[in-house]
């Protein structure tokens, strides 16, 4: 069984680059979600793909957008980035929809904006 | 806002003693929680999970303890093992507003060998 990857690793932007996140979902997961965790802080909703279709989103602005692939691997894309996008950007796929209890998280990517 | 948070930021035990994790949440519309373990470099990985209508579950070494009258939760651990250092966060599900699952700030957990 493949586990959730992320790539990069890490990657460092300066301000106002836009930048691209992979995630592959683990085998027979249709759905991706995304978060955002600050250092020290716990990791923050920003949006979920089921079946290629955005499927709810929270208060991140819509310079954060993503992508949802035919075969459930997915994009986060943020566009204009600021000092205070730098963070470990984690994505989790599960088995379906709402499935919060079953979502598995991948190792993430630090991002660090200069 | 409502949130999820922690009580204490840091946590040290002896190896082999119990450890206790605790968490406060304010919003009273949350029926369902769970806990989360993160060791460095890794993701988040799902322990234990509990639903408002209990007040206690039991896991492999963890039990986790919810009090609606307080609003509280608490991750208890058994027998502590260095493998058990990470940071842990208990999270609310919530089936209104935008963001379904909300995280605490975390605890991290550090066991003296």
């Amino acid at each position: 069984e493949t586990g959730v990857t992320q790539s990069p690793t890490h990657l460092i932007k300066t301000r106002g680059q836009q930048v691209t996140l992979r995630c592959s979902s683990q085998s027979g997961h249709n759905t991706v979600s995304w978060y955002q965790q600050a250092l020290g802080q716990g990791p923050q909703f920003i949006f979920q793909y089921y079946r290629e279709e955005e499927n709810g989103r929270g208060n991140f602005p819509p310079r954060f957008s993503g992508l949802q692939f035919p075969n459930y691997s997915s994009e986060l894309n943020v566009n204009a980035l600021e000092l205070d996008d730098s963070a470990l950007y984690l994505c989790a796929s599960s088995l379906s929809r709402g499935s919060y209890n079953e979502q598995f998280f991948g190792p993430g990517t630090r991002l660090t904006v200069l | 806002g409502e949130n999820v948070g922690l009580h204490l930021p840091t946590l040290s035990v002896q190896e082999g003693d119990n450890s206790i994790i605790n968490c406060a949440y304010s919003n009273s519309a949350s029926d369902y929680f769970i806990w989360y373990k993160q060791e460095s470099g890794k993701g988040p990985q799902f322990i234990i999970d509990i639903r408002s209508n209990m007040d206690k579950r039991q896991g492999q070494r963890v039990t986790v303890l919810l009090n609606k009258t307080v609003k509280h939760l608490s991750l208890q651990i058994a027998a502590t093992q260095p493998g058990d250092s990470a940071v842990y966060f208990c999270a609310d599900l919530r089936n209104s507003g935008n963001t379904p699952l909300v995280f605490g700030k975390g605890t991290r957990l550090s066991v003296i060998a």
